[in-house]
């Protein structure tokens, strides 16, 4: 059956420091992978997606990146953290023409 | 950016009544699906509909597409306190690669 792994499910990172979150998926072969930002009480914001092992589009102007080094794995990166990097991060893949399955979510605050 | 529009943002019903939510998109789609989110988890998909499907039903889940109107509405009938949860549409838009956008979601409270 298809899964997705997510982790950390929470984080407290200093300003500064640097990010990675990663997330695995099994069941599935070349999945479409996304990565979403989500603020208390709103929307998914778009930030990431993959078709393809090192193929990432990005939506969004930000102080984050995205790797594929794997087919089936989707990393989250900063070198240095701001305060505004603050949120509800959620790995997905699936989502064209299917349904899209998603992570428990990574709640990160950044102080 | 944000494709679809839910609206109302936020719903208060009593238990067993019927809670209606729309969604509104800006492009043509390939498809349009409806998930649900408890408070600080993952979305779980609640349902799909093409195109070329104009209603879908899924147990308590009443879902139409109206694409001359670029709208959907998701009904959940005869409510219950479990059905409190966030819930939101999203595209898969056509000639947009493969991203799957969402709205700003419903927040649904069912009161007992």
């Amino acid at each position: 059956s298809q899964t997705i792994h997510q982790w950390p499910a929470t984080l407290v990172q200093p300003v500064g420091s640097p990010l990675s979150l990663e997330c695995t998926v099994e069941g599935t072969s070349n999945p479409n992978l996304y990565w979403y930002r989500q603020a208390a009480g709103r929307g998914l914001q778009l930030l990431f997606y993959s078709v393809g092992i090192g193929q990432i589009s990005s939506e969004v102007p930000q102080n984050l990146s995205a790797s594929r080094p794997q087919d089936r794995q989707f990393i989250l990166s900063s070198k240095k953290l701001l305060l505004s990097d603050s949120g509800f991060y959620l790995c997905a893949f699936g989502g064209r023409y299917i349904e899209a399955f998603f992570g428990q979510g990574t709640r990160l605050t950044v102080v | 950016s944000q494709q679809g529009e839910e609206d109302p943002q936020a719903l208060s019903i009593q238990e067993g009544e019927n809670a209606t939510m729309n969604c509104s998109y800006k492009t043509s789609i390939n498809n349009l699906q409806w998930y649900r989110q408890n408070s600080g988890r993952g979305l779980v998909h609640l349902i799909l509909i093409r195109s070329n499907e104009r209603e879908k039903h899924s147990g308590r889940l009443r879902v139409t597409l109206d694409t001359s109107k670029k709208s959907s509405s998701l009904l959940i009938t005869a409510s219950r306190a479990a059905d409190t949860a966030s819930y939101f549409c999203a595209t898969d838009a056509y000639n947009a690669g493969n991203m799957l956008t969402f709205g700003g979601g419903t927040r649904l409270m069912v009161k007992p």
